[in-house]
C-alpha cells in the first residue's frame, strides 16, 4: 500500500525560482491537506481541499498556491521562493472526521 | 485562533520510567489526536479521542481527553528507547476536517 507519496523528496531553490510540490493518495480520501514543520513550530496548515476542485487557506498560506484538479492529487505551488520558506512540507490525507494518513515529507532550502 | 500548548517540549528519560506529556488548549475540539513522529518521516497517528473523559490504551500508552474537551494527556509507562520521537497532538474541528497541532514533545528514552 503506497498511502500518501509525495514528490520530491529533498530541493534547493534559488530565490525567486518557482517550484511545485506534488501529494498523492491511493485510499480515496475526501480530503487533503498541507502542512510545514519548523523546530519549535509544530505542524502549520498552509492550504487545504476538501474534495475535488475545492481549496482553502489555512493558517499561513501567503506565498503559496494550490490546486486539487483530481481527488487523488493535490499539488502546493510555490511562485517566487523565498529563504522564508525553507521547510519540511508535509502533505497529509483523510476521510472526514478521521485521523491523518501523512506523507514523508519534502524537504526544501531556498538560498 | 484555536491553540494547542504542549508541555513539556524536550524529556529526557531513563529506560523503564514513567512520563506524563499533556495538551491543553482554551478552546473545544470535537476529537484530539496524537502522532508519533520519527526523523525523516511523517507523523503516524496513535489514537483519536472523541469523548470528554475518554480513556484510551495502547500497550505502555495511555491516552485521556479533558471532561471539558480542551485538554488531553499521554503516559507512558516503563518507556523504552523504542518510544523515542517526537509526539504530536492535534485537534479536530467536525466542520472541516481541519487539525491544529501543538508544537510537540521530543522525547529521548536512554538504554
Amino acid at each position: 500500500n503506497a498511502g500518501v507519496t509525495q514528490t520530491p523528496k529533498f530541493r534547493v531553490l534559488k530565490t525567486g525560482q518557482s517550484m511545485t510540490l506534488l501529494c498523492a493518495q491511493d485510499m480515496n480520501h475526501e480530503y487533503m491537506y498541507w502542512y510545514r514543520q519548523d523546530p519549535g513550530m509544530g505542524l502549520r496548515l498552509i492550504h487545504y481541499s476538501v474534495g475535488e476542485g475545492t481549496t482553502a487557506k489555512g493558517e499561513v498560506p501567503d506565498g503559496y498556491n494550490v490546486s486539487r484538479l483530481k481527488k487523488q492529487n493535490f499539488l502546493l505551488g510555490l511562485e517566487s521562493a523565498a529563504p522564508s520558506q525553507t521547510s519540511v512540507y508535509f502533505c497529509a490525507s483523510s476521510y472526514p472526521g478521521h485521523g491523518y494518513t501523512f506523507g514523508s515529507g519534502t524537504r526544501l532550502t531556498v538560498v | 485562533t484555536q491553540l494547542l500548548e504542549q508541555s513539556p517540549q524536550f524529556l529526557s528519560i531513563q529506560e523503564g520510567e514513567n512520563l506524563t506529556v499533556y495538551c491543553n488548549s482554551s478552546s473545544v475540539f470535537s476529537s484530539l489526536q496524537w502522532y508519533r513522529q520519527e526523523p525523516g518521516e511523517g507523523p503516524v497517528l496513535l489514537v483519536t479521542v472523541v469523548t470528554g473523559g475518554e480513556v484510551k490504551k495502547l500497550k505502555r500508552l495511555t491516552f485521556q481527553f479533558g471532561d471539558a474537551r480542551k485538554d488531553s494527556s499521554l503516559h507512558i509507562t516503563a518507556a523504552q528507547p523504542g518510544d523515542t520521537g517526537l509526539y504530536l497532538c492535534a485537534g479536530g474541528s467536525s466542520n472541516t476536517g481541519k487539525l491544529i497541532f501543538g508544537q510537540g514533545t521530543t522525547l529521548q528514552v536512554k538504554p
